[in-house]
């Protein structure tokens, strides 16, 4: 069955520390992936999109994801968390024929302390 | 010039009664969608639609009914509201249906039935 999964659902990271966060896919062939976020009671804002070409891409932010296609994965990271980044995280994938269809992983809660 | 607005904000009603949000976008894209995002923060599609044609219908129950007066607008009517309604809605809207296209979301709207 088609799922995303991040497999973590809340980390915790000092200021200034380096963040990742995991995201996994199980689909037929590679879909579009993309990585949003959510800050406490707004809406989703896109941090970055992989769509083909250069694994590693960089997005709004600081952040970056690296698409490991062997590992059906797309992390996101980055080096120096600001405690503006406390949020929630998701991961998202669509598939060329899904009309827009998104997946959207469970979510990872960042808390930032000081 | 917000790109992706819904109204209301907040929507607390009975059980049983029926209320819409409504949502409009001013990006000019063709393609509308509807989420649902429970208390565990999963984000689920509900709705989408292109240029005004019901293109994604999830399991739904039927009291949920989307309408799309024009390609800028989309609302969402619900009829006999349920303790399970409770959620947040969000609305976005994307350039076309293809399943790579970033997709742009509303602020949400908090729905509480009690």
């Amino acid at each position: 069955a088609q799922s995303v999964t991040q497999p973590d659902i809340h980390i915790t990271v000092s200021e200034g520390a380096s963040l990742e966060l995991r995201c996994n896919y199980s689909y037929g062939a590679t879909p579009y992936l993309f990585w949003y976020v959510q800050s406490p009671g707004q809406g989703l804002q896109l941090l970055l999109k992989y769509f083909s070409g250069d694994t590693l891409v960089q997005g709004i932010k600081g952040f970056e994801a690296e698409f490991k296609r062997s590992q059906s994965s797309f992390n996101l990271r980055k080096p120096s968390v600001h405690w503006s980044d406390a949020a929630e995280y998701f991961c998202a994938v669509a598939l060329t024929d899904s009309w827009g269809k998104f997946q959207f992983g469970a979510g990872t809660q960042v808390v930032v302390t000081p | 010039d917000t790109a992706v607005s819904q109204t209301p904000k907040y929507l607390v009603t009975q059980m049983g009664n029926d209320k819409s949000i409504k949502c409009e976008q001013n990006l000019g894209h063709d393609t509308m969608y509807w989420y649902k995002q429970d208390s565990k923060k999963f984000l689920k599609i509900m709705f989408s639609y292109n240029n005004k044609e019901l293109i994604i219908n999830e399991t739904v129950p039927n009291r949920f009914s989307p309408k799309s007066p024009d390609k800028a607008h989309l609302n969402l009517h619900i009829n006999s509201l349920e303790l399970g309604d409770s959620a947040v809605y969000f609305c976005a809207s994307s350039v076309g249906a293809a399943g790579g296209q970033r997709q742009y979301f509303g602020p949400g709207t908090r729905l509480t039935v009690l």
